[in-house]
């Protein structure tokens, strides 16, 4: 079963911009989480979407924003980009609610200069 | 505001010896999880724990619960250098909407282990 695919692996940004990451969950997962992870703040949750809705928020500016399609891939979208949103994305992706594992993906490292 | 405290942050030790990291909660919650993260790669899961006086093992780790004092323990021993990486406990936050719970994180073990 392949596991949590995320792309690009890589971006670089300038403050100002925005950028879309992209998850896909693995098969048949219908649940999908975003974290931020920076070397300052650690590991932090963002949001968490489930079925087309979001189920859970983080303590995120109204900057950073998601969406989930029926097929369950995950977009997460970051606008007016600040350095300090230089971070590596994590997608995770579970069964729902009462599933007990989040799967990781590989994470997309965003640079802003 | 549920806070994760790991200590110790950083432990460097020798092969073959054993060792263990904590893990303090602040307020109740019915999942502890342990990742391990390898530089520049994503999180790994190592073990779930869902129930007071829970112990999971996986070769040289092994890991407890005590939900009554919120602590968890990730116990190693004989360590080989293969183990060494970051290594974070992560308590699940229950959703009142019954959706997947987001994870709060400690600020991870940075673990090298010496030949």
């Amino acid at each position: 079963k392949a596991g949590v695919t995320q792309t690009p692996r890589y971006l670089i940004k300038t403050r100002g911009q925005q950028v879309t990451l992209s998850c896909s969950p693995i098969s048949g997962h219908r649940s999908v989480s975003w974290y931020q992870q920076t070397p300052g703040q650690g590991l932090q949750f963002l949001f968490e979407y489930f079925s087309e809705t979001q189920r859970n928020k983080g303590n995120f500016p109204g900057r950073f924003s998601g969406r989930q399609f029926s097929n369950s891939r995950s977009e997460m979208n970051v606008s007016t980009l600040e350095l300090g949103d230089s971070a590596l994305y994590l997608c995770a992706s579970s069964g729902g609610p009462g599933s007990i594992t989040q799967y990781f993906g590989p994470g997309t490292r965003l640079t802003v200069l | 505001e549920l806070k994760v405290e790991q200590n110790p942050l950083f432990l460097s030790m020798q092969e073959g010896k054993n060792y263990t990291i904590y893990c303090n909660y602040s307020t109740t919650s019915d999942r502890l999880y342990w990742y391990r993260q390898d530089p520049g790669k994503s999180l790994e899961s190592l073990f779930v724990l869902l129930s007071n006086g829970a112990v999971k093992q996986e070769g040289r780790l092994m890991a407890s619960l005590d939900t009554k004092a919120r602590l968890s323990t990730l116990h190693i021993t004989a360590a080989v250098h293969d183990l060494s990486a970051t290594y974070f406990c992560a308590v699940a936050r229950r959703n009142s909407g019954g959706g997947a719970d987001g994870l709060t994180f400690g600020k991870g073990t940075h673990l090298i282990i010496q030949p």
